[in-house]
């Protein structure tokens, strides 16, 4: 069965630090990758997803991840966070192709301190 | 603009009432489904639909009942609800599968008292 860890559950930083999230994921074939963003009191976005190819993805809002297979992890980063970035954050993984199923992780909430 | 549109966005009600979360989207998406958040656990999935009249279990479908008509709507049905179906629901629309990356709902909180 497809899984996801988010190992951090409740991180604070001050504006400008650097954040990374981690994420690890367990699926046993090609796996699509996803990051959403759910900012307080709203719905999840999509913040980026991951299908093939080059294996740093930017998303929007200056965030990226980077896949690596080999550690079977998918780590959201960003340089310099801002206080608009807290929100609660969910790492997500499905099978590639056709009807796959989606797992989320139970979420990392952030808070950004002015 | 594109979007899912759940109502309500609030609910309380009484355990045994039956209820009827909605949901809608206009961007003529094959797939659907319905989500529960809760505190510690993330997010569940309840029923998913890949196309109209075609729906299914996902993983916490127990007390829940869906039905897929239209291609737009996408309905949650609570036939007796009970204090531990309170949560926040999330219904999410995908272009085909959930790999595509999922449009949300603004969500529905609901109190079963």
């Amino acid at each position: 069965a497809q899984s996801v860890s988010q190992h951090n559950h409740h991180v604070i930083l001050s504006e400008a630090a650097s954040l990374e999230l981690g994420c690890n994921y367990s699926y046993g074939g090609t796996v699509n990758l996803f990051w959403y963003v759910q900012y307080p009191g709203q719905h999840l976005q999509l913040l980026l997803k991951y299908f093939s190819g080059d294996p740093l993805v930017k998303g929007i809002k200056g965030f990226e991840a980077e896949f690596i297979k080999s550690k079977f992890s998918f780590n959201l980063r960003k340089p310099s966070v801002q206080w608009s970035d807290t929100a609660e954050y969910f790492c997500a993984v499905s099978g590639s192709g056709g009807y796959q199923k989606v797992t989320f992780g139970i979420g990392t909430k952030l808070q950004v301190i002015p | 603009e594109a979007q899912v549109t759940q109502n309500p966005r609030y609910l309380i009600t009484v355990t045994g009432k039956k209820l009827t979360v909605t949901c809608s989207q206009n961007m003529n998406h094959e797939y659907m489904s319905w989500y529960r958040q809760d505190p510690g656990l993330g997010l569940r999935q309840i029923y998913y639909s890949m196309n109209v009249e075609v729906t299914d279990k996902g993983d916490v479908p127990e007390g829940y009942k869906v039905s897929r008509k239209e291609k737009r709507n996408f309905p949650l049905i609570l036939e007796s609800p009970s204090p531990n179906q309170t949560s926040l629901y999330f219904c999410a629309s995908s272009l085909q599968g959930g790999f595509y990356g999922y449009t949300f709902g603004s969500g529905t909180r609901l109190t079963v008292v």
